[in-house]
């Protein structure tokens, strides 16, 4: 199975801050990877696919880069609403896995 | 706008079988560009890929459940299936439905649309 490593696991910030997630593929994915939103209580909600494209709908400030093994979800501008958990997800070979999640607290 | 529910027991009693059913509404579970997926999340924890089907019955399972694990789909219902056999605390969780979608563009596979999620728990 394809490892996939988050960090950091938690994060504190305030709103307005740029902030930086990263995910580490146990192998060369090339650029499928996902990057999901988890509000609590809630289902998983999509934001970015193919490492770099977003979702309709999901606001500018989130972004996607990377490939191979590699990848960052930036958030530009913190707001109220991006207080969440956020997973990545490797879609390159079976079974998917998902990363063990980042929590983005209010600092 | 598509619409995925999960149903089924809240409760379910070790070593016997957990079940779940998807009802999609909003579209077809036919159409040829979508898997329908179930993804599980145990209390607190992160996030576990179950398994896809194609509406012709086409399975793709996670090879650490597969052995326990069997989905399938009721086309005339627009409706999917889960059962897990022999359940264990293990299995207690937050069960997901999911739409997996592809980008022809992009060549990328991910989830676009989810269930609410219903939790299952695993006790006597």
């Amino acid at each position: 199975d394809i490892q996939m490593t988050q960090s950091p696991s938690s994060l504190s910030a305030s709103v307005g801050d740029r902030v930086t997630i990263t995910c580490r593929a146990s192998q060369s994915i090339s650029s499928y990877l996902n990057w999901y939103q988890q509000q609590p209580g809630k289902a998983p909600k999509l934001l970015i696919y193919g490492a770099s494209t977003l979702q309709s709908g999901v606001p500018s400030r989130f972004s996607g880069s990377g490939s191979g093994t590699d990848f960052t979800l930036t958030i530009s501008s913190l707001q109220p609403e991006d207080f969440a958990t956020y997973y990545c997800q490797q879609s390159y070979d079976t079974p998917r896995t998902f990363g063990q999640g980042t929590k983005l607290e209010i600092k | 706008q598509l619409h995925l529910q999960e149903s089924g027991p809240g409760l379910v009693k070790p070593s016997e079988t957990l079940s779940l059913t998807c009802t999609v509404s909003g579209g077809s579970i036919s159409s040829n560009n979508y898997y329908w997926g179930w993804i599980r999340q145990p209390p607190g924890k992160g996030l576990e890929w179950i398994g896809n089907i194609y509406y012709s019955g086409t399975t793709y399972y996670n090879p650490s459940l597969k052995s326990r694990v069997t989905i399938s789909v009721d086309t005339s219902k627009n409706q999917f299936s889960l059962k897990v056999y022999s359940v264990t605390a293990a299995d207690t969780a937050v069960y997901y439905c999911a739409r997996r979608d592809y980008d022809s563009l992009t060549r990328a596979y991910f989830f676009d649309y989810w269930g609410q999620g219903t939790l299952v728990t695993v006790s006597s």
